[in-house]
């Protein structure tokens, strides 16, 4: 099974609607990244929480990380068409080999409907 | 957030030939990775990119396969060997270590690679 679990695995929404994707893992996290890719391309840098209950906000996306729970959650607010593409979790694991690696998510992909 | 290209951005090739790939960053940084993400896959990282020594390899790859330089801050090579069609992927450069960003990892915009 996946060290990160993400959920849903696709999304489609009507524009205008919110939304939720979930990061879920099975180790301790210490450091969690959301990134959105477009198909085919690299990855766009969305945010990096570190300490547990933290949040961050970006324009209409907000990320929480309950590190108890070793759970992020990436929500979008009013969602619009450009907000379309694959988001991925990234994270530090605890029982990790290398400095530097993150491990990812199976990544979920979001559509919406103008 | 510091500026990362790669060059090519995509190539098709030949079974058997090899394709190297660059990745320079527009600032000194501290780490350098390279990652692999395999159609319809999640990325997982090949190696960490050394300045100065040989590549730290993960489990599954190896340096007669992958070789990898980093012969300064700023600058890194992925070559991907003896191609077959198995290693048809986007391969990504990520960074860590940028100046007042310095726990943050950025990716490049990635090499798609066809072996036919």
């Amino acid at each position: 099974s996946q060290e990160l679990e993400q959920s849903p695995q696709s999304l489609i929404v009507q524009e205008g609607k919110n939304l939720t994707i979930n990061c879920t893992s099975s180790k301790t996290l210490y450091g969690l990244y959301w990134y959105k890719q477009k198909y085919g391309e690299g990855l766009i840098f969305l945010m990096m929480l570190q300490k547990g209950g933290e949040e961050k906000s970006h324009e209409k996306i907000t990320a929480k990380l309950d590190e108890k729970k070793q759970q992020s959650s990436l929500h979008i607010t009013a969602s619009q068409p450009s907000h379309a593409g694959i988001y991925l979790c990234g994270a530090y694991l605890a029982g990790g080999t290398s400095y530097g690696k993150l491990t990812f998510g199976q990544g979920t992909i979001l559509t919406v409907h103008p | 957030s510091a500026v990362i290209s790669q060059k090519p951005s995509r190539d098709i090739c030949q079974r058997g030939t090899s394709l190297t790939i660059q990745c320079q960053v527009d600032s000194q940084v501290t780490m350098m990775f390279w990652y692999r993400q395999q159609p319809g896959q999640s990325l997982t990282l090949i190696a960490t990119a050394n300045q100065g020594s040989e590549a730290t390899y993960e489990s599954g790859f190896v340096i007669d396969k992958f070789p990898i330089s980093r012969p300064n801050l700023t600058f890194s090579t992925l070559t991907v060997s003896n191609l077959s069609p198995e290693d048809s992927s986007i391969y990504l450069c990520s960074v860590e270590g940028v100046k007042e960003r310095l726990n943050e990892q950025f990716f490049g915009p990635g090499t798609r690679l066809t072996v036919l």
